[in-house]
């Protein structure tokens, strides 16, 4: 079957960073995304990673390596506005997105 | 980047009625937009898959006679929710993917509905 893992909660201090790792198992395979979703609110876009390696975007970074089957997202001087859900999605042979249940991130000052 | 709409954000009823959400791609065309349903803490649930001039591709275990889809053009896919129940209390969100090759989705604002 088809498996996302993420980490359920984390917690960080603000200025400091944090890394959320995502694992997956896919039939097929076309890209994994990261994105941010606050409370009450509906996911914004973060990354897509489709070949390994890191890509960089300000305070966010993403890593993927696809033999590993794995993905990580690196947030950096952690801001207290960073607290929010950080869902792992991956894009299998049709395209489907398949969600992985997001971890809840806790920012403490 | 594109932009999804989705109204409303909010809406109460009352049980037995029905709701209708809609959802709305402002400045780009969508042949395929997705319905979610997230509960509480929980990821988002795939419930059907529309596709602009056909019938809606609903995931398992979703009623489609309760979840009634229409998507009529290319920038407007409608759900909606008949007889509701407290039980279909929930966030509903829809997505539009984007004309970049990228695959990227793009989220409405959600839509929270409360049925007492």
């Amino acid at each position: 079957g088809q498996n996302i893992d993420q980490p359920t909660e984390m917690t960080a201090t603000e200025g400091a960073i944090v890394q959320i790792n995502c694992t997956y198992q896919t039939s097929g395979f076309n890209g994994l995304f990261w994105y941010q979703q606050h409370a009450g609110e509906a996911p914004t876009f973060l990354s897509y990673n489709v070949l390994d390696g890191l890509e960089e975007k300000g305070r966010f970074s993403s890593f993927l390596s696809r033999s590993k089957g794995y993905s990580y997202l690196l947030l950096k001087e952690l801001q207290m506005k960073d607290s929010a859900s950080y869902l792992c999605a991956v894009s299998d042979s049709n395209y489907q997105l398949i969600w992985g249940a997001g971890t809840k991130l806790i920012i403490k000052p | 980047g594109a932009v999804v709409s989705q109204h409303p954000s909010r809406v109460i009823c009352k049980s037995g009625t029905s709701v209708k959400i809609e959802c709305r791609s402002l400045d780009f065309q969508a042949t395929t937009m997705f319905w979610y349903r997230q509960f509480p803490k929980k990821s988002l649930m795939l419930m059907a898959t529309s596709n602009e001039g056909s019938k809606a591709t609903y995931e398992q275990g979703v009623e489609k006679d309760k979840f009634l889809i229409n998507h009529a053009s290319l920038t407007l896919s409608t759900l909606t929710v008949t007889s509701a129940h407290p039980e279909d209390s929930s966030f509903y969100i829809c997505s539009a993917r984007g004309s970049g090759d990228t695959g990227e989705l793009f989220f409405g604002e959600g839509s929270r509905l409360t049925v007492l």
